[in-house]
């Protein structure tokens, strides 16, 4: 079945503790993103890929770090989370930038005490 | 600064009813827009996408229009059902300076609009 995983999907953790989110898709596609959703503020793109080691920043990077070492997975990255990175992540997929279809992960709802 | 602006912000309609769905940009420059439909807790599925020289695209109950000369888009749903509850998302992709072929990868997100079909 074509989709995009993510881990974990429920996380509770402490400032300062780095922490990685996963996320993996298994149909061959050269673009993956990563984004998060707030209340009031909708989802805000934080860093994309165009394909193995090309990776950009999006709206809202600070804080966040990405590496795209392998085209199925697209880990983010929290070296030292803080409470303002309390929020529901989503991670993305499509063969390109340009694609209609873009798959989305079901999302990883964090929250930093 | 890129911009992506809905309105309404919420809306409730009887099923049955139709409505329209607004989207204003200010992104520049302008590679794609796309429409997207997300669910309570999951994540956006695609309605439609449009490029520059496209100005008006369906699928199935849901029509969107774009007018680039303006930077307005519309999503227009007939017969509404309860499935139609969700946010609607409008989405504009800028287009990469310095890339070969010019291509795209930053999303500009709009805030949704909150649809209520009630029966």
């Amino acid at each position: 079945e074509a989709q995009v995983t993510q881990n974990p999907r429920y996380l509770i953790t402490v400032t300062g503790k780095k922490l990685t989110v996963t996320c993996s898709q298994n149909m061959n596609h050269e673009y993956m993103s990563w984004y998060r959703q707030d209340p009031g503020l909708g989802l805000r793109q934080i860093y994309y890929s165009m394909n193995v080691e090309v990776t950009d920043k999006g709206d809202v990077p600070e804080g966040y770090k990405v590496s795209r070492k392998e085209k199925r997975n697209f880990p983010l990255i929290l070296e030292s989370p803080s409470p303002n990175q309390t929020s529901l992540y989503f991670c993305a997929s499509s063969f390109t930038a340009n694609s209609y279809e873009q798959y989305f992960g079901p999302g990883t709802r964090l929250t930093v005490t | 600064k890129n911009q992506v602006e809905q309105s309404p912000q919420s809306l409730i309609i009887l099923e049955g009813k139709n409505c329209t769905l607004q989207c204003n940009y200010t992104v520049s420059p302008f590679s794609n827009l796309r429409w997207y439909k997300q669910d309570t807790g999951r994540g956006p599925v695609s309605l439609t996408i449009m490029t520059f020289s496209e100005n008006t695209k369906s699928n199935g109950r849901y029509t969107a229009t774009l007018d680039a000369d303006t930077k307005q888009s519309s999503l227009h749903i007939t017969a509404s059902q309860l499935s139609d509850s969700a946010s609607y998302i409008c989405v504009v992709s800028a287009r990469v300076r310095g890339l070969i072929g010019g291509s795209q990868g930053n999303l500009i997100f709009g805030k949704g609009t909150k649809l209520s079909v009630k029966p």
